[in-house]
């Protein structure tokens, strides 16, 4: 069956980076596009990015001004997702998910919970 | 960038229908997807392309897009039904994905 698990939460300081995985299997990796979506603390969801694994290339949300960073890891099927330059509101859950073969999510994980507290 | 808007709260007594609308520039001309969210959980996708459900969401879910309106309607509500609800479109125009603001269904 298809699983994405994702690191643990972390509390970070501001202006810090941070770098949350996702472990992906039961299925092929590379034909998939795999993407980032976060969720402040009783917001809604936000679209961060996407990858693709076949050749690492990434579009990205204007939102972030070039603070986040997708990239994978293909002997481990792991995806990582860089935030640089943490801020306060930057506290959210950040989910991975997975790209189904149309422009939806089929599959998610379980969501990463960043704080970041001074 | 294309924007999505939803109301922030449906109410709706249970075995009655719930209608959850997303507003979007000819949205029907894209396709929309639907998530259901419970607190605490990762969003569970529960109509895609405007009217299909995955394998095991109950027919009860279905939705409708037309015009600058897609819907996603819930029939014969139960309780297990009280979530947040977001729709979701690919922006050809950029290739970046948007998801409406989220409408939470209580159910009375």
């Amino acid at each position: 069956q298809v699983q994405l698990a994702q690191s643990g939460a972390e509390v970070k300081k501001p202006g810090a980076s941070v770098k949350v995985s996702c472990r992906v299997s039961g299925y092929t990796f590379s034909y998939f596009y795999l993407h980032w979506v976060r969720q402040a603390p009783g917001q809604g969801l936000e679209w961060m990015g996407k990858i693709n694994p076949s050749d690492a290339s990434a579009t990205y949300t204007d939102n972030f001004m070039g603070r986040v960073s997708l990239t994978r890891e293909t002997s481990t099927a792991t995806f990582f997702m860089e935030l640089r330059g943490l801020r306060f509101d930057d506290t959210a859950v950040y989910f991975c998910c997975r790209q189904s073969m149309l422009e939806y999510f089929d599959y998610w994980g379980q969501g990463s919970l960043i704080t970041v507290s001074s | 960038s294309y924007v999505l808007t939803q109301p922030p709260s449906v109410s709706v007594a249970p075995g009655k229908t719930a209608r959850v609308t997303c507003g979007g520039n000819n949205i029907g001309s894209k396709s929309v997807h639907w998530y259901q969210q419970r607190p605490g959980q990762a969003p569970v996708l529960v109509v895609y392309d405007d009217r299909d459900r995955p394998s095991g969401i109950p027919e009860r879910f279905s939705g409708s897009n037309s015009g600058d309106t897609a819907t996603l309607i819930i029939s014969r509500v139960e309780a297990g039904d009280e979530a947040d609800y977001y729709c979701q479109v690919w922006d050809s125009s950029n290739d970046h994905f948007v998801f409406g603001s989220g409408t939470t269904v209580t159910v009375l």
